[in-house]
């Protein structure tokens, strides 16, 4: 099955710097998804990617949909004591033709801890 | 709050037990899934129902056994689990399985087996 690399598995960082995290993976997708689940929570979307090269901004987070559609990236801008916990990226391919296969693959996670 | 609520939070069964776990969502849709978070792993897809037929059933144990009601309700009933089924149980729901990047999910359920 598809399978998503996604790095670092964790992160020590200082309020105010910037993160960057990653997914890769040998299969292409039509999809990129970036979730972030708080302790004792589900998941929660952040951000959607649904075309090759795509930026897209959600307040202090800005993620890219790869060209070659085999990776994505999550920067986070100046980060603050909330924005710890576990950030997932997911892929997502399917047709969108007919009732389609539609197949979403999340990545192990990113464990972000900020130190104040 | 994403509109999706699991219950229990929290459950610890022996092995021997039977028990159920509930998902109710309140978004409209027609698409649930159940998935299960164990740690240091991706989340794994169990079960997706599309307007209350169940389409994929990823292998899983027929120790689990899920049930769609209606588009709003979903459950997951549990016998005879392994102390390995211990985990996170979400559940998840989307506009339809073609909005499958667009799932909201419920808080989960902590499942602990002994």
């Amino acid at each position: 099955g598809q399978q998503l690399n996604q790095s670092p598995q964790s992160m020590f960082i200082q309020e105010g710097e910037d993160v960057s995290m990653n997914c890769t993976s040998s299969s292409i997708f039509n999809t990129w998804l970036w979730y972030k689940q708080d302790p004792g929570e589900g998941p929660v979307l952040l951000i959607a990617l649904y075309k090759a090269g795509e930026l897209t901004s959600n307040g202090r987070l800005t993620a890219q949909f790869g060209t070659t559609r085999k990776d994505s990236f999550l920067n986070i801008s100046a980060s603050i004591p909330s924005d710890v916990g576990i950030y997932f990226c997911a892929g997502l391919y399917g047709s969108t033709s007919g009732a389609g296969s539609y197949q979403l693959t999340f990545g192990k996670g990113t464990k972000l801890s900020v130190i104040p | 709050e994403t509109g999706v609520t699991q219950t229990p939070r929290h459950l610890v069964m022996g092995m021997t037990n039977k028990k159920s776990l509930k998902c109710e969502q309140h978004l409209g849709h027609n698409a649930m899934y159940w998935y299960k978070q164990s740690a240091k792993k991706p989340l794994e897809l169990m079960f997706v129902y599309n307007f209350k037929e169940q389409t994929e059933n990823n292998s899983v144990p027929s120790r689990f056994s899920p049930e769609c009601p209606n588009s709003s309700h979903l459950f997951l009933h549990l016998h005879t689990l392994q102390p390995e089924d211990s985990a996170l149980y979400l559940c998840a729901s989307s506009q339809d399985k073609r909005g499958q990047g667009t799932q909201y999910f419920g808080p989960g359920t902590r499942l602990t087996v002994l």
